[in-house]
Formats: structure tokens, sequence, C-alpha cells
């Protein structure tokens, strides 16, 4: 399984950036790193994804190591509505050997502060 | 505007009393799955589906049923619903099978008493 580990909180500045890190040292060559955020207790909502590429839209900005073993979310200029549960994901396979699956661990809490 | 309809979003039932959790989508979504979340376990998948009248179990099935007759539509059914399904419930669908961005529904509340 491709499971990932996240810190549990992390606080940001209002206008500053946050760095949101994900470690996935057991990612295989071919499964992608996805990113979602949950505010409150809303839906999960989709973020970005990449499998080795840096990767950017208009939300964030995702950068993967060479070695993919590990990658950071960044979000450029936290506002207060950034204020969400993040979760890293890597799809594991399910038993007839397909991708899918997510887990979902317990995420990095970002509280960004006025 | 796309979305995912949860009905209904909050519910409070008694133990045994069969409901339905309706789950929606406008996409045209081939892939539609269900999540429960609790305190400190994270999202839990129940149920999936690949595509209508193709379902199939996620990590914690028991006590669950779903149906996919349609493409749009992919309820969940707790047929004799115990305290331990208190929960708050979650359906998503994608265009790309498991992969790629999943739309979820605003959630959906149930208490089991």
């Amino acid at each position: 399984d491709a499971k990932t580990t996240q810190p549990p909180s992390m606080d940001c500045a209002e206008g500053r950036a946050a760095n949101l890190p994900c470690n996935h040292s057991t990612i295989s060559g071919n499964e992608y790193v996805y990113w979602y955020r949950q505010i409150h207790s809303q839906g999960p909502q989709y973020i970005i994804h990449g499998l080795k590429n840096n990767e950017t839209n208009e939300m964030a900005s995702l950068i993967i190591t060479e070695d993919r073993k590990s990658s950071t979310l960044i979000l450029p200029h936290a506002t207060l509505r950034d204020t969400a549960v993040y979760y890293c994901i890597v799809p594991r396979p399910d038993n007839a050997g397909n991708n899918r699956k997510l887990i979902w661990g317990l995420g990095t809490s970002l509280a960004v502060n006025p | 505007e796309a979305q995912v309809t949860q009905n209904p979003r909050y519910l409070i039932t008694v133990t045994g009393k069969k409901l339905t959790v309706t789950c929606s989508q406008n996409m045209n979504h081939e892939y539609m799955s269900w999540y429960r979340q609790d305190p400190g376990l994270g999202l839990r998948q129940i149920y999936y589906s690949m595509n209508v009248e193709v379902t199939d179990k996620g990590d914690v099935p028991e006590g669950y049923k779903v149906s996919r007759k349609e493409k749009r539509n992919f309820p969940l059914i707790l047929e004799s619903p115990s305290p331990n399904q208190t929960s708050l419930y979650f359906c998503a669908s994608s265009s790309t099978g498991w992969v790629g961005e999943l739309f979820f529904g605003e959630g959906s509340r149930l208490t089991v008493l």
C-alpha cells in the first residue's frame, strides 16, 4: 500500500504561503499523488494531482521531489477561507490489482490566522 | 451547475428502521462511491460503482446495500440501521473511474438511536 504521512496540524498567517508536506515513500512509479481539502464538515474538494512534474492550477501548486517519495502542496497566498483539513492521497490497488481505492488518512488541519 | 446531491442532509432514526440515503449526480459520471466519516478514522469507502449495474464493496460494506440502476443515481440502503452506523456519509462521483477528480456531495449526517 502506498501510504501517506502528514503532520496533524499547521498554522499559517493570512497572506503568506502555506506549505503542506506529505511523505509517500512507498509510492510506485505509476501512482499519482492527489490532494483534497475539507472545510469543516463539508464534502471534500479536489485541489490538484501530479505524477512526476510539478503542477499548478488556480488553487495551488504541487511540488513532487525527484525520487517521488514526498510532495508539498503550496497555497501561495493563504486566506481565512483556506482553513481546512488537507488530505494527501496515493491510490492503492484493489484485490484485482487495479488501482480503485483511495485511502484517506486524517490529513493536516491547516489554520490560517488573521 | 455540476453537482452531487444527497438527501436527506440530516436524519435521526431508530434501530432497525430501514432507510435510504439518495445520491444523484448531473455530470454523466460513470464512477460513483459512498464513504463514511467518523472522528479519528477519516473517510472510509463503503461501496463503489464503476458503471450501471456494476458495484463492488469498499472497506466497510457490512450493514449497507447499494444499487446502480441508472447512471445518475447511487442510493445507499441501510436495511436495519444500528447505532454504530451513526456517521457522516458522503457520496462522490468521477468521470474517469477511480482516479482523477472526485466530486463530493455535501454530506448526510445520520444518527441511529
